[in-house]
């Protein structure tokens, strides 16, 4: 039979500007957290990560907020280029259990 | 570092056969993690270790899978028999600290294809 596949979200950013991927996790004992970047053919990469007693965490061109209250992960990324193209996964880890993936979220660049 | 290699980049087997598909983790990591990632189900942890021990396998979808890690340097997935629902990319990643509170390295994955 024809088999259905994970529908990911995708957001379209036109080049130069912010992009803003969100991630809603699902327990709320979760304590740390992971963004990660995985280009095609190739495997994730890490970008950024954050703690709970933290709201807000920068990297370069990329910034992590934190919103335990309704449990919301976003990050985002400035004057988005093309290598930026790829497909974006939140993690969450609570405490005593290994990583919990988010299904992805695809960004798609526009010239 | 050359990072994480895993090896071979491509599989393609036929139903009942074993794969063996393997993995180099970075030197001086001392947790090894097993990835599955399929557009139906995502990325999926099927097992992890930590100092060459397996800690958790509770994500071995059956049997047929299994996983060891002899050395700090060398682990090894092998499926037997295969079914074609074993077709998947099959990620392995290290990091240096134990469990997941920290960066994960993946290798570039195995593409396994099993008709």
């Amino acid at each position: 039979g024809e088999s259905v596949g994970l529908h990911l979200p995708t957001l379209s950013v036109q080049e130069g500007d912010n992009s803003i991927i969100n991630c809603a996790y699902s327990n709320s004992a979760s304590d740390y957290f992971i963004w990660y970047k995985q280009e095609s053919g190739k495997g994730p990469q890490f970008i950024i990560d954050i703690r709970s007693n933290m709201d807000k965490r920068q990297g370069q061109r990329v910034t992590v907020l934190l919103n335990k209250t309704v449990k919301h992960l976003s990050l985002q990324i400035a004057a988005t280029q093309p290598g930026d193209s790829a497909v974006y996964f939140c993690a969450e880890n609570p405490p005593g259990y290994q990583l919990i993936w988010g299904a992805g979220t695809k960004l798609i660049i526009k010239p | 570092d050359a990072g994480v290699i895993q090896s071979p980049r491509h599989e393609v087997t036929e139903m009942g056969q074993e794969v063996t598909l393997r993995c180099k983790p970075i030197s001086g990591h001392n947790s090894l993690f097993w990835y599955r990632q399929t557009m139906m189900r995502g990325l999926e942890l099927l097992i992890y270790f930590n100092n060459n021990v397996p800690i958790d396998d509770s994500g071995m979808p059956e049997d047929r899978f299994s996983a060891k890690m002899p050395n700090a340097s060398f682990s090894t997935l092998k499926i037997q028999p295969s079914e074609p629902r074993d077709s998947a990319v099959y990620f392995c990643a290290s990091s240096l600290l134990q469990g997941a509170r920290t960066e994960a390295f993946f290798g570039q994955g195995t593409r396994l294809t099993v008709v």
